[in-house]
């Protein structure tokens, strides 16, 4: 167990709905990593919020969003989903830049998109 | 656009042998290099390298990276069957973090 924890495990939606994941960090770390692994693009780094602000971006869409909240809790909302946004979604935390720490994987979301 | 390329794409061999996974990387800003295993579920850390001829071990897993030729290589001797898993490596650069498509590995017994 990473304690890092993530809700729900399992989600089941059809197209152009919107979600939201959510992500606990380990206790005592600052940054959060979204991460998207299907299975013909493998993992790829979406986002990374530190303490609150947003720190870096890789290949995230326009209609994904993320924020940090001041108990350092991360939301990943998705919207306007389509059949392709299918995937695992994971959440990963670090003390402070993934740089120089590690990053620590929760379970994953697994979405589903009928 | 930055990329990183692992080889082979899978491998199997059966228990006791020693392997070799490799990662290549063309990046920017080169900061570090990460190596994970993914079994059935998240991926979990085992190294991370930031220079160049120094060999970092844990146990019968060992990872060393060349800067010059940009490339790392993974080692795991006397391979055992829980050493199943998709063994995954990520370059970091400036604000990313890059993961190459992963080894896949089965160790038979």
């Amino acid at each position: 167990d990473s304690g890092v924890t993530q809700t729900p495990k399992h989600l089941i939606t059809a197209t152009g709905q919107r979600v939201t994941l959510r992500c606990s960090p380990r206790s005592g770390d600052l940054s959060v990593y979204w991460y998207q692994q299907s299975l013909d693009q493998g993992l790829q780094f979406l986002i990374q919020y530190y303490n609150g602000e947003e720190r870096a971006k890789g290949n995230i869409l326009e209609r994904f969003s993320a924020q940090q909240f001041p108990d350092l809790h991360s939301e990943l909302n998705l919207s306007s989903l389509e059949l392709g946004d299918s995937a695992l979604y994971f959440c990963a935390s670090s003390a402070t830049d993934f740089s120089t720490d590690t990053q620590y994987f929760g379970p994953g979301t697994r979405l589903t998109v009928l | 656009e930055d990329k990183v390329v692992q080889s082979p794409l899978s491998l199997v061999v059966h228990e006791g042998d020693t392997v070799t996974l490799n990662c290549s990387y063309e990046v920017t800003n080169f900061r570090s290099l990460l190596w994970y295993k993914q079994e059935k579920k998240a991926p979990t850390f085992l190294f991370m390298l930031t220079s160049s001829g120094i060999e970092k071990k844990s146990g019968r897993l060992s990872s060393i990276l060349d800067k010059k030729e940009l490339f790392s290589i993974l080692n795991i001797t006397a391979t055992q069957t829980g050493d199943s898993a998709v063994y995954l490596c990520a370059e970091c650069g400036q604000g990313n973090l890059i993961f190459g498509k992963g080894t896949k590995l089965s160790v038979k017994p």
